[in-house]
């Protein structure tokens, strides 16, 4: 079984729709949570980090259940722009910038006029 | 300010040849780590290099080796290369201090590596 896991998709959603991406993770012992949004051929950049309270930025939304292992991002109101890769990220450490990173196989979304 | 760098871009070499990738972390940063990405695959952690010395380690044999200098950079070498090393190959730096706050791991925009 693999340490995160998401459904690699393809998503594709029309403008102006609402897509949610799911995720699971297995070490119940992860402390940090993050989503990376990567482009075709580039690297991935962080989009947000993800509290158990839940977050939002904008069109996104985060949210973790960490009893249940699980992980959510939600975007709203879908741009041409939103089209990428999203990879489901778990750290092992209590901060960011320690330990490594566990990164999900990623779900691709394809937003079309 | 420059971010994290990576070189070469692209390469290609022949099975069971050596190459040796190169990275150079953003300012300030102390801690590099690499990752490889296979195609259609989410980046897998090879390993981290801080203070000169590999501090974790992932699943990936010993043909995988680096190393860390005083300045910071660092250099991914993999020995007897096969068709399954193909990917992209991504250097992230960040910062090894805890609590602060605004710290984040930027990635490189990665080398290419083609193995035929």
């Amino acid at each position: 079984r693999k340490e995160v896991e998401q459904d690699p998709g393809p998503f594709n959603v029309p403008e102006g729709a609402t897509v949610a991406f799911n995720c699971t993770y297995s070490n119940s012992a992860s402390q940090s949570f993050f989503w990376y949004r990567q482009d075709c051929r580039k690297e991935p950049k962080l989009l947000m980090s993800v509290y158990s309270s839940g977050n939002e930025d904008g069109r996104f939304t985060a949210q973790l259940n960490r009893a249940s292992q699980y992980i959510s991002l939600l975007i709203r109101d879908s741009k041409l722009s939103d089209s990428a890769t999203y990879l489901c990220v778990v750290n092992s450490r209590g901060s960011s910038n320690t330990g490594k990173l566990i990164f999900g196989q990623g779900t691709t979304l394809q937003v079309k006029p | 300010d420059a971010g994290v760098t990576q070189s070469p871009t692209h390469l290609i070499k022949t099975r069971g040849q050596q190459v040796t990738l190169r990275c150079s972390p953003k300012s300030g940063h102390d801690t590099v780590s690499w990752y490889q990405q296979a195609l259609g695959q989410g980046p897998q952690f090879i390993f981290q290099y801080y203070e000169e010395e590999e501090r974790q380690r992932g699943n990936f044999p010993d043909r995988f080796s680096g190393h860390q200098f005083p300045n910071y950079s660092s250099e991914l070498n993999v020995n007897a290369l096969l068709l399954g090393d193909s990917a992209l190959y991504l250097c992230a730096s960040s910062l090894r201090r805890t609590g602060s706050s605004g710290n984040t791991i930027y990635f490189g925009e990665g080398s290419w590596l083609t193995v035929v």
